[in-house]
């Protein structure tokens, strides 16, 4: 079964841009969760997607947003580009909200760098 | 609200030393406690989990503990390997987040180790 997988891998974008990641899950995976991973913040939820529905989303300005398609694909789009922006954006996956057991499975991450 | 502290790092061991990765937590209810780790270049990948107390974790040789009466899920394992070079994050997924897939991660503690 292949894994998450994310595109792309990595981007470089200047300041003032918009950016949109996108995210496949694992098949028959329902849950998407979004994370932003830097040297000074470590690793950080963003936001979670289950059923086209955002259930969960983390301490970020509203620059930051997703969407889930009704095949649990999902894209996060962050808008007018910072420089504190640059991070590895890492997506999950998880069969869904029927245990809270159930682990997540991270994509390779895409790399983003913004100038 | 949730946290997790990890020992930090860098760590640097010898081949076939003893390690020990310290994790404590503070969380709602009875979370689930999970170890990832992330080799250069990627994503993060599961090593392994516990979901409720005096559950034993273990994956590769790795082992980890749910200590309810110290809030602690210590990584460790007998005789490490030059592979096992790579960041640990310990993580935790809280009760009152039931339903929901956000994971609180530490810091992550780098590992390396010298032949």
């Amino acid at each position: 079964k292949a894994g998450v997988t994310q595109t792309p891998r990595y981007l470089i974008k200047t300041r003032g841009q918009q950016v949109t990641l996108s995210c496949s899950p694992i098949s028959g995976h329902r849950s998407v969760s979004w994370y932003q991973q830097t040297p000074g913040q470590g690793l950080q939820f963003l936001f979670e997607y289950f059923s086209e529905t955002q259930r969960n989303k983390g301490n970020f300005p509203g620059r930051f947003s997703g969407r889930q398609f009704s095949n649990s694909r999902s894209e996060m789009n962050v808008s007018t580009l910072e420089l504190g922006d640059s991070a590895l954006y890492l997506c999950a996956s998880s069969l869904g909200p029927e245990g809270r057991y159930r682990p997540q499975y991270f994509g390779p991450g895409t790399r983003l760098t913004v100038l | 609200g949730d946290s997790v502290t990890q020992m930090e790092g860098p760590v640097t061991l010898s081949e076939e030393a003893f390690l020990t990765i310290n994790c404590t937590y503070t969380a709602t209810g009875y979370p689930s406690l999970f170890w990832y780790v992330q080799y250069p270049g990627e994503g993060l990948q599961l090593l392994l989990k516990a979901t409720k107390a005096d559950d034993k974790g273990s994956n590769k040789g790795f082992e980890a503990t749910y200590r309810k009466e110290t809030t602690s899920f210590h990584l460790e394992k007998g005789s490490v390997q030059v592979s096992d070079s790579a960041v640990y994050f310990c993580a935790l997924s809280s009760d009152a987040n039931f339903g929901n897939e956000k994971l609180t991660f530490g810091t992550g503690t780098r590992l390396t180790i010298i032949p």
